[in-house]
């Protein structure tokens, strides 16, 4: 069956640094990726989200290119920052759009000032 | 973006009781809705996928008379915790599948503590 594997956490950061939660996942033919942010005490928010190979998916200034060759859909951000605190889950939907989200366990991301 | 409510935030509720969440697509219809279930500090667990105007379908291991939904219009899902025990107690999430955009926004949650 499909599934998703994630970096496991948790990843502390200081501001202004690098980030990569590295995400890989195992489904038949072409799936849907999405990264999904759970801020203290919120719900999921959709991130970003990237539908065919090699697309790249950008929001607020994050990144995850959707790789075919290496199954992989690694999240990056140049420049961190305290408000970016959070739990990270990358998903994928199986090809077709009306199958269920499949979530890796996440990744609890803490940039200190 | 499109909003997914929930209902209530929080609920403290007593064993044996019962209780019900509600989860609202705000501005779009819904023909799909998620109800998960999240431990602390891991990820998200589906228990069903609801459909409007049928019966839902629970995932492995869910009890299907334990966690009760209702799925009567396409904009409104309720989850029933009925005869709720300690252990019931979590952080249940929704979601809602905007049809025409084949997105999945979900609720804010709702903590459910059952003492």
């Amino acid at each position: 069956g499909n599934s998703v594997t994630q970096m496991e956490g948790p990843v502390t950061l200081s501001e202004e640094a690098f980030l990569t939660i590295n995400c890989t996942y195992t489904a038949t033919g072409y799936p849907s990726l999405f990264w999904y942010v759970q801020y203290p005490g919120e719900g999921l928010q959709l991130l970003l989200k990237a539908t065919k190979a090699d697309d790249k998916g950008s929001n607020k200034g994050f990144e995850a290119t959707y790789r075919k060759e290496t199954t992989s859909f690694h999240l990056e951000k140049g420049s961190v920052q305290v408000s970016d605190s959070a739990v990270y889950f990358c998903a994928l939907r199986g090809q077709g759009g009306s199958e269920k989200l499949v979530f890796g366990k996440g990744t609890k991301l803490t940039v200190n000032p | 973006g499109a909003v997914v409510s929930q209902h209530p935030s929080r609920v403290i509720c007593k064993s044996g009781t019962s209780v019900k969440i509600e989860c609202r697509s705000l501005d779009f219809q819904a023909t799909t809705m998620f109800w998960y279930r999240q431990f602390p500090k891991q990820s998200l667990m589906l228990m069903a996928t609801s459909n409007e105007g049928s019966k839902a379908t629970y995932e492995q291991g869910v009890e299907k008379d334990k966690f009760l939904i209702n799925h009567a219009s396409l904009t409104l899902s309720t989850l029933t915790v009925t005869s709720a025990h300690p252990e019931d107690s979590s952080f249940y999430i929704c979601s809602a599948r905007d049809a025409i955009q084949e997105t999945q926004y979900f609720g804010p949650g709702t903590r459910l503590l059952v003492l």
